[in-house]
């Protein structure tokens, strides 16, 4: 079956812009996760959500990021005046139910770059 | 949320075994020991997870010490495809999230 894709797999925008980063998880699952890579760190987590309502938000950087996920499928993360420092790669990942031993499965990632 | 420690990276030759260790002194009765990888450009997948006993799946085994404050990931025979970088993460037993905290890895190098 199909995994989790995301799109766009490259954005590139100047700094202060609006920009949106979508999520297709896999089928099924109820759980749904973001995180946000930096080059040569390991992925931080951003966001959960539980069906349509945000779980837990609480690696959100600032005000700045939002995300939504309006049907409890499709996810977008949302962020607004971009900055330098937010170029990274966004993953998005999902899992059947959020519980502790369910594998999450990763989609490929959207790179960001802010210039 | 107790933390992991991994060597910055190993090497490996094909088709020869690999041990990857993780230290976790100060894992709780109730954390879940899991291992991703990540290949290069790729997003993290899954490897193998475990509690108190050794697990063996298709992709790996995860050997867990008696007192919890270790584990080692080995993988069997090298392959080229299995040079990537390896997490070692720990989540607490119903966690209402399961959010995965990362650290920095152990990047694996696999030599021909």
């Amino acid at each position: 079956g199909a995994g989790v894709s995301q799109t766009p797999s490259n954005k590139v925008t100047e700094k202060g812009k609006y920009v949106e980063l979508r999520c297709d998880p896999i089928s099924g699952h109820t759980a749904l996760y973001w995180y946000r890579q930096s080059l040569g760190q390991g992925p931080e987590f951003l966001i959960y959500f539980q069906g349509t309502g945000a779980a837990d938000d609480s690696g959100l950087p600032n005000d700045r990021f939002f995300a939504v996920r309006p049907e409890g499928s499709v996810s977008t993360l949302k962020i607004q005046r971009t900055e330098r420092g937010d170029s990274a790669v966004y993953l998005c990942a999902s899992s059947l139910d959020g519980r502790d031993n369910n594998e999450q499965f990763f989609g490929p990632g959207t790179r960001l770059t802010v210039l | 949320d107790a933390k992991t420690t991994q060597p910055n990276s190993m090497e490996s030759n094909e088709e020869e075994p690999v041990h990857l260790p993780c230290n976790h002194s100060t894992i709780s009765g109730t954390d879940y020991i899991h291992w991703y990888r990540q290949l290069p450009s790729q997003g993290p997948e899954y490897v193998i997870h475990g509690l108190t006993s050794n697990v063996n799946n298709r992709m790996a085994s995860l050997a867990i010490a008696e007192d919890r404050k270790s584990s080692t990931l080995i993988l069997h025979r090298a392959t080229l495809r299995d040079a990537a970088v390896y997490y070692c993460i720990l989540i607490r037993r119903s966690s209402n999230t399961g959010k995965l905290i990362f650290g920095q890895g152990t990047t694996l190098q696999v030599k021909p």
